[in-house]
């Protein structure tokens, strides 16, 4: 068992503030570090795939970086908005399965 | 371009009955994953399947679970004789290819078991 920690666990959020949270997974064996946005009734979607140390990816108001040193990776949300209302959930692979943290809801307040 | 397709939605099963979740991955992927979501949990890997074999099934419970990904057809993710503790909500997902690729997931079938 591959003990991937998201934390918090939630946050609110104020329209147009700035977010962000961490996803903790083991440091040996690493393959890959997904990040998925998960919204209510529908399927969760891919954000980023990440695989060299010092990553850092961008899509949009979103983006994550990548320490596979010391096993954790961040993701932030600039100027939030009501859309990005989900819960973001980090996957560790260490070849073709996906170990997935409980996620990170965020609530972002109008 | 249909995603991943999973039916049924919602499937209500009494105890003791069988109970067959179906999904067709994204056309061109020959990938197949199933995971499970416990009521307050986070996605657990079950099994990890190509075409007409089964790659890693160590997420899978031993007994009465079983999955297939035939030649033709969707993957098919088993239970028999369900119980109580199967009810949670089963997620398929599919990729290209072994690796970095992302995972494209279905929207899940939400098993009640009464």
């Amino acid at each position: 068992i591959l003990n991937v920690e998201q934390s918090p666990q939630s946050l609110h959020v104020q329209e147009g503030d700035s977010t962000n949270f961490t996803c903790s997974f083991p440091s040996s064996n690493f393959y890959a570090l997904h990040w998925y946005r998960w919204e209510t009734a529908k399927s969760p979607e891919a954000l980023f795939v990440m695989t060299l140390n010092g990553d850092e990816k961008k899509k949009g108001r979103i983006s994550a970086t990548l320490n596979t040193k010391e096993g954790y990776s961040y993701l932030y949300i600039k100027g939030s908005q009501p859309e990005d209302s989900a819960t973001y959930l980090c996957a560790f692979s260490n070849d073709y399965k996906l170990s997935f943290g409980a996620g990170t809801t965020v609530t972002v307040r109008a | 371009n249909a995603g991943v397709m999973q039916n049924p939605r919602h499937l209500v099963r009494r105890r003791g009955q069988e109970a067959r979740l179906r999904c067709s991955p994204m056309k061109g992927h020959s990938h197949v994953y199933w995971y499970r979501q416990l009521p307050e949990e986070g996605l657990k890997f079950m099994v990890y399947l190509q075409k007409e074999n089964i790659i890693d099934e160590s997420g899978m419970p031993k007994e009465r679970f079983s999955a297939e990904f035939p030649k033709e057809g969707p993957s098919i993710l088993r239970i028999q004789q369900v119980v109580r503790g199967d009810s949670a909500a089963y997620f398929c997902a599919s990729s290209p290819e072994q690796g970095n690729s992302p995972l494209h997931f279905g929207n899940g079938t939400r098993l009640t078991v009464t």
